[in-house]
């Protein structure tokens, strides 16, 4: 069974300080995608970051970083700088690429608090 | 580009009653998903659409819930007869295809009385 595990329901971080977000994965499939999304209280999904498992190279997007680690089935999300707005439910979701279905499992999410 | 468009954003209705909800997804894309989200957890996949063809409805309660999505475009979300434990935000989600990043509507927020 393919199954995401978010070990962090709860994290709080400093304004303008780092935090890591960790999840981990697992599948018997060697192509896939994984997503982090971001949930406000307003509950709309919004796509954080992607990373593609055949590619090596960690993605970013401006203050948003993952540290994939494929052999470990690791995920993880590090957030730089962090604001204000960055206060949401995370969620670490996977979907994977080959074969008849593409069924995007999430994790169950944890809870980030940021303090002023 | 519009985003997914999801209605209504509440409802209220008592147990063994029914309910809809409607899903617009992206235009363009093929693939529609709906998920139930139940306070505290993270989403869990009902029913995943391939243009107007179901791919995966293995956690459907096919008894009371049922979905579909005429013409590969939009869909709707059945609930009949209601119960307490349906009380969830469902959320309709989109993508260009089975494989990519899927963009979410704002959910419906369901309070089974």
């Amino acid at each position: 069974a393919q199954t995401v595990t978010q070990s962090q329901p709860e994290m709080s971080v400093q304004e303008a300080e780092t935090v890591t977000l960790s999840c981990t994965y697992d599948t018997s499939e060697s192509d896939y995608y994984l997503f982090w999304y971001k949930q406000p209280p307003s509950r709309q999904m919004i796509l954080v970051i992607r990373q593609e498992a055949y590619k090596q190279q960690n993605a970013t997007e401006n203050r948003f970083s993952v540290n994939f680690q494929k052999a470990a089935k690791s995920f993880s999300l590090k957030i730089s700088d962090s604001q204000l707005g960055d206060a949401a439910m995370y969620f670490c979701a996977f979907v994977n690429y080959g074969g008849s279905q593409g069924n995007l499992i999430f994790g169950k999410g944890t809870k980030l608090s940021v303090k002023p | 580009e519009a985003g997914v468009a999801q209605s209504p954003r509440y409802k209220i209705i008592e147990k063994r009653q029914s309910v809809a909800f409607w899903c617009n997804p992206i235009s363009g894309h093929a693939t529609l998903y709906w998920y139930q989200q139940i306070l505290g957890q993270g989403p869990k996949l009902l029913i995943q659409f391939q243009n107007n063809g179901v791919v995966d409805d293995s956690q459907l309660p096919k008894d009371r819930f049922s979905a579909e999505r005429l013409k590969g475009v939009d869909s709707t979300l059945k609930i009949q007869p209601a119960k307490l434990e349906d009380s969830a935000v469902y959320l309709c989600a989109s993508s260009r295809n089975k494989w990519t990043e899927a963009f979410f509507g704002q959910g419906t927020r369901l309070t089974v009385v």
